[in-house]
């Protein structure tokens, strides 16, 4: 069975451009949560959807925003890109979206903003 | 505690040798904690996810204990081998998911 996959693996915007992230998640799995990662850090989470509605979201703007569809893959998607923004952006997946569950993480996107 | 700390940083440590990490994250509110392994150029890895007082669970020569009253969790590393290099995350989930925090992990390198 196939992982985790997320498109594209490498992006590079300018300021003020928008950017969409694409995720499928392992066949089966109900569960999608995004995470941005800079360098030095652990990864922040941004969202988790769960039957294509938003059932957590972390501490971001309203720039960041997702949706997940019916055959449970998820985009996320970035307006006016800010130089900060520059992050590995991972996507993981669960069964259901229970903390109890094990996640199972993407390669993630590599985003640079210039 | 507020937020989710990992200690040490990073860790050199010889092969055969045993080794521990701490994660310490809020008591509150405490739902479960997960441990990840990360080796670089690959993507977080599922190692374990603890969710009741006093669990102890074990992979191989891994292993993790959970204290959610002092809100801490050691993982131990027995007989460290070249290939547990990597950095190792713990994330703490609280009010059902509604918050996910990551410490900043411990860099394991283990020298042959």
């Amino acid at each position: 069975d196939a992982g985790v996959t997320q498109s594209p693996t490498h992006l590079i915007k300018t300021r003020g451009q928008h950017v969409t992230l694409r995720c499928s998640p392992i066949s089966g799995h109900k569960s999608v949560s995004w995470y941005q990662q800079v360098l030095g850090q652990g990864p922040q989470f941004i969202f988790q959807y769960y039957e294509k509605e938003e059932r957590g979201r972390g501490n971001f703007p309203d720039r960041f925003s997702a949706r997940q569809f019916p055959n449970y893959s998820s985009e996320l998607n970035v307006n006016a890109l800010l130089l900060g923004d520059s992050a590995l952006y991972l996507c993981a997946s669960s069964y259901n979206r229970a903390g109890s569950d094990e996640q199972y993480f993407g390669p993630g996107t590599r985003l640079t903003v210039t | 505690i507020l937020n989710v700390e990992q200690s040490p940083q990073s860790l050199h440590v010889q092969e055969g040798d045993s080794t521990n990490f701490t994660c310490s994250f809020p008591s509150s509110n405490f739902y479960a904690l997960h441990w990840y392994r990360w080796e670089t150029a690959k993507s977080p890895e599922a190692l374990f996810v603890m969710t009741l007082n006093g669990d102890e669970k074990k992979k191989g020569r891994i292993s993790a204990t959970l204290n959610t009253k002092e809100g801490y969790s050691y993982l131990y590393i027995k007989g460290s081998q070249p290939e547990d290099s990597a950095t190792y995350l713990c994330a703490s989930i609280s009010g059902g998911y509604q918050k996910v925090t990551f410490g900043t992990g411990t860099k394991l390198q283990v020298i042959p």
